[in-house]
């Protein structure tokens, strides 16, 4: 029972340009979600959230944008760069604070 | 280093044997929790602990077991290894409270042969 989806498993892009990354969820109980970024042989670091009552974040590059109707979320990178190439995940917690993940995009940012 | 580190980095035994996986943190975290990523990058969780409260996943099989010594330590013994035990296995921390993010350690890649 997958409750948070990402549907594209790879994604490439020329630096400089802008890296969107997408993620669905079925639960409309989750009103905190949050990407993470993971490098290989490495664990996930957080990387950016964002609560239900927003429907946007931004920290630097990074921006997430929250559609609730539509059960959806974005990570937007502008300008990319070829240190941003990891795999992106997104999550989102019950109110244990367990964490439900989709199953990563891997973006590769070409020089 | 504030960080989440976990021991052994890799893990190569033989079915039926029984392994220990080591996890401490030093970010004053109160839970602790072990994810497991199969061979389809998914990630999930087998098990939240604060010194509280125990909280399994339903499908975690029992010969896998969380071992908490104190706050900083939450071990992961299995027993009794299959061939779908093969994964990548990840300890993370955070503060209980609230939704807080997860602190990840670099994963220990068990290989049952």
């Amino acid at each position: 029972d997958q409750q948070v989806k990402q549907n594209s498993p790879s994604l490439s892009v020329q630096e400089g340009r802008i890296s969107i990354l997408n993620c669905d969820y079925t639960n409309s109980m989750f009103d905190y979600f949050l990407w993470y970024k993971k490098y290989p042989a490495e664990g996930p670091t957080f990387l950016i959230s964002i609560s239900s009552i927003k429907d946007k974040n931004e920290d630097g590059r990074f921006t997430v944008f929250l559609n609730k109707s539509a059960k959806h979320l974005s990570l937007h990178i502008v300008p990319s760069q070829p240190g941003d190439s990891a795999v992106y995940f997104c999550a989102a917690p019950n109110t244990g604070n367990q964490f439900y993940f989709g199953t990563g995009t891997s973006l590769t940012v070409i020089p | 280093d504030t960080a989440v580190s976990q021991t052994p980095k890799y893990l190569v035994t033989q079915m039926g044997n029984d392994k220990s996986i080591k996890c401490e943190q030093n970010l004053g975290h109160d839970t602790m929790y072990w994810y497991k990523q199969d061979s389809k990058k998914f990630l999930k969780i087998m098990f939240s602990y604060n010194n509280k409260e125990l909280i399994i996943n339903e499908t975690v099989p029992n010969r896998f077991s969380p071992k908490s010594p104190d706050k900083a330590h939450l071990n992961l013994h299995i027993n009794s290894l299959e061939l779908g035990d093969s994964a990548v296995y990840f300890c993370a921390s955070s503060f209980g409270q609230g939704y807080s993010p997860l602190h990840f350690g670099n994963g220990t890649r068990l290989t049952v042969t």
